[in-house]
């Protein structure tokens, strides 16, 4: 099946600075979803990407749908002490005759260093 | 707007006992997923309906596991006889989907526990 490769697996971050993680994939996708969980929750929309290139930014989240269509990026900017938990990139594959179908990344948990 | 709910919340069963989860999705969100996600790991495709059809089940451990969404709207999963490996979070999402924008929303799970 498709696999997304997602990185950092994890990553400790200090108050203030800024984050970066990405996802890879073998596969063309039409859409990529950043997701981020907390324990014990589901995990919640935070950007959507629809086209090639494009570069959207949500506060201090600015996510990029790489040119391959194959990757994209998430970047955190000043992060703060609520921005841990765990990130997920989701690819999207339209197909019209049976749905579609998102593929997730392994994930990029984000911790506060000591 | 209320989100994706489900119940419960957590269930702890013993092995070969049989559970159930229910899940409300968004207003107006034709398709339904069911995920399972293990502890590490990203969520799972189990099953996915569009109204009340089912789209895509390949991932879906027949022999025991089950679903059904029988007017379009609410669903339920069910496992039975559950095995030790089922232990995982069972999440319930839906989506909308306008022109080529897309966007799929997650309830906040159940977390079950086989003994």
């Amino acid at each position: 099946g498709q696999q997304l490769n997602q990185s950092p697996q994890s990553m400790f971050i200090q108050e203030g600075e800024d984050v970066s993680m990405n996802c890879t994939s073998s596969s063309i996708f039409n859409t990529w979803l950043w997701y981020k969980q907390d324990p014990g929750e589901g995990p919640v929309l935070l950007i959507a990407l629809y086209k090639a290139g494009e570069l959207t930014s949500n506060g201090r989240l600015t996510a990029q749908f790489g040119i391959t269509r194959k990757d994209s990026f998430l970047n955190i900017s000043a992060s703060i002490p609520s921005d841990v938990g765990i990130y997920f990139c989701a690819g999207l594959r339209i197909h019209n005759n049976a749905g579609n179908m998102l593929t997730f990344g392994g994930g990029t948990r984000l911790m506060v260093k000591p | 707007e209320a989100g994706v709910a489900q119940s419960p919340r957590y269930k702890i069963i013993e092995k070969r006992q049989s559970v159930a989860f229910w899940c409300n999705p968004i207003s107006g969100h034709a398709t339904l997923y069911w995920y399972q996600q293990i502890l590490g790991q990203g969520p799972k495709l189990l099953i996915q309906f569009q109204n009340n059809g089912v789209v895509d089940d390949s991932q879906l451990p027949k022999d025991r596991f089950s679903a059904e969404r029988l007017k379009g709207v609410d669903s339920t999963l069910k496992i039975q006889p559950a095995k030790l490996e089922d232990s995982a979070v069972y999440l319930c999402a839906s989506s909308h989907q306008a022109g080529n924008r897309y966007e799929q929303y997650f309830g906040p799970g159940t977390r079950l526990t086989v003994t």
